[in-house]
């Protein structure tokens, strides 16, 4: 099956700063990536996903880049604000077969004021 | 209804008790899904509905765990004989097929 790794697992950026996430995946089928945001005692919120036919989207201060040989996908959070301090987590899934999610670990993203 | 709605929000039963966790998905949404979430993890795949059937419900642990959903809307997640190790935040998410998931609110299972 598939294998999601997430890096870091923890990360404390300076409000204003940039963050980044990186995730990898194990199985070439998974074709759909969605960035979930989870603060403490919530649900997961999906704050972004790509499609396997695009290498980047981009949201307001969120963008998400895929690179297909790789297996990588990454999450790119810009101009961070203290509301941005979550859990993060990343997943693949193959649409088509269930459309079951493979998450990471989770990243605990600090942003200091 | 508006969002995926999970009841109870906290159960706290004794070990080798029986429980029922219910999951009410997005009017509309064929499809269904349970995930666990342990302490400082992610959400760990256990059952998808596609309507009425389990397409596929390879992620539960083992035999106490059971799901059912009779008229492809609600849906109740059955465990049998409770262990401490099932302790964890029980996920119900419900898609359009083939769309991102939007995510109840989770019921806290604490076996004690």
């Amino acid at each position: 099956g598939e294998n999601v790794e997430q890096h870091p697992s923890t990360l404390s950026v300076q409000e204003g700063d940039s963050a980044v996430i990186k995730c990898t995946y194990s199985d070439s089928a998974s074709n759909y990536f969605p960035w979930y945001k989870q603060e403490l005692g919530k649900r997961p919120q999906l704050i972004i996903d790509i499609r396997s036919n695009v290498g980047e989207k981009k949201d307001q201060r969120i963008a998400v880049t895929l690179n297909k040989t790789a297996k990588h996908f990454s999450l790119h959070i810009t101009e961070t604000q203290p509301e941005d301090s979550a859990v993060y987590f990343c997943a693949a899934s193959c649409k088509g077969a269930g459309n079951q999610f493979y998450f990471g670990t989770g990243t605990s993203l600090t942003v200091i004021p | 209804g508006a969002g995926v709605s999970q009841t109870p929000s906290n159960k706290v039963t004794e070990k080798g008790k029986y429980v029922e966790l219910r999951c009410d998905p997005i009017s509309g949404h064929t499809a269904l899904y349970w995930y666990r979430q342990s302490l400082g993890q992610g959400p760990e795949f256990l059952i998808y509905f596609q309507g009425t059937g389990a397409a596929d419900d390879s992620g539960l642990p083992n035999d106490r765990f059971f799901a059912v959903r009779p008229e492809g809307s609600v849906s109740t997640l059955k465990i049998q004989r409770t262990e401490r190790g099932d302790s964890a935040v029980y996920l119900c998410a419900s898609s359009l097929s083939g769309g991102g998931y939007t995510f109840g609110s989770g019921t806290r299972l604490t076996v004690v």
